[in-house]
């Protein structure tokens, strides 16, 4: 594998499920992030990791949950949502965050539906 | 805080034909500017950025971007365009300062659609 890879790709859940979705990046790099991506609205950025603490938090519904167990691995764990968060999640990693021109290297997402 | 806006949402072009998706970005402080690129069902890929320098940049495929700090742009140019190159396309800013825990700013996007 290569890259920054997620699964599952495409996840169906009624709001009263507990799901998780895994992101993993082949990259070595030390920083992570969550981005939802919905229909007609610009990608928001929802978590940021760096070294494994969590450094932001973007007023994010307590509903998300994130988890970064090493560098390589970041997860975000989903209970009780709401049909309004079906969007696509976009994990992507970056050498660093303090730099400022990194590159965000982006996977290809988990396309959610909740029922 | 940083805004962007891209003014098209779609852009529908010709095989062959060249293309310019516009963005202007609103900031208090110096930015980065970046454009990705979305193909279907697959994740963005970043196309070009700039950082400092030469106002003109060269991105992959083919494509160039021009930062204008008086009229706060960064359009997107391709010279000719192939069908391969429908997809979404999305400007981005960050601030430059470095303190913003690499939180990059979208636009809501451009479609762009390469008729044969």
């Amino acid at each position: 594998e290569t890259g920054v890879t997620q699964t599952p790709r495409h996840l169906v859940m009624g709001m009263t499920n507990k799901k998780s979705l895994k992101c993993e990046q082949h990259l070595g790099h030390n920083a992570m992030y969550w981005y939802k991506q919905s229909a007609k609205k610009p990608l928001e950025l929802m978590f940021v990791y760096s070294l494994e603490e969590r450094v932001e938090n973007n007023s994010v519904p307590s509903r998300f949950s994130p988890e970064c167990p090493n560098s390589s691995h970041l997860f975000l764990h989903l209970h009780t949502l709401q049909p309004e968060d079906s969007a696509l999640y976009l994990c992507a990693s970056s050498q660093e965050i303090r730099g400022g021109g990194e590159t965000q290297y982006f996977g290809p997402g988990t396309r959610l539906l909740v029922l | 805080a940083q805004s962007v806006t891209q003014l098209d949402s779609q852009v529908p072009v010709f095989e062959e034909a060249p293309v310019e998706l516009r963005c202007n970005y609103s900031s208090s402080v110096s930015v980065y500017l970046f454009w990705y690129v979305q193909y279907p069902n697959q994740g963005l890929q970043l196309l070009l950025k700039y950082l400092s320098g030469s106002t003109l940049v060269k991105g992959i495929n083919g494509f160039e971007a021009e930062f204008n700090k008086s009229q706060t742009s960064f359009h997107l140019r391709k010279p000719s365009v192939h069908i391969s190159d429908t997809a979404e396309y999305f400007c981005a800013v960050r601030d430059a300062g470095g303190t913003s825990y690499g939180k990059l700013t979208f636009g809501q996007g451009t479609i762009l659609t390469v008729h044969p």
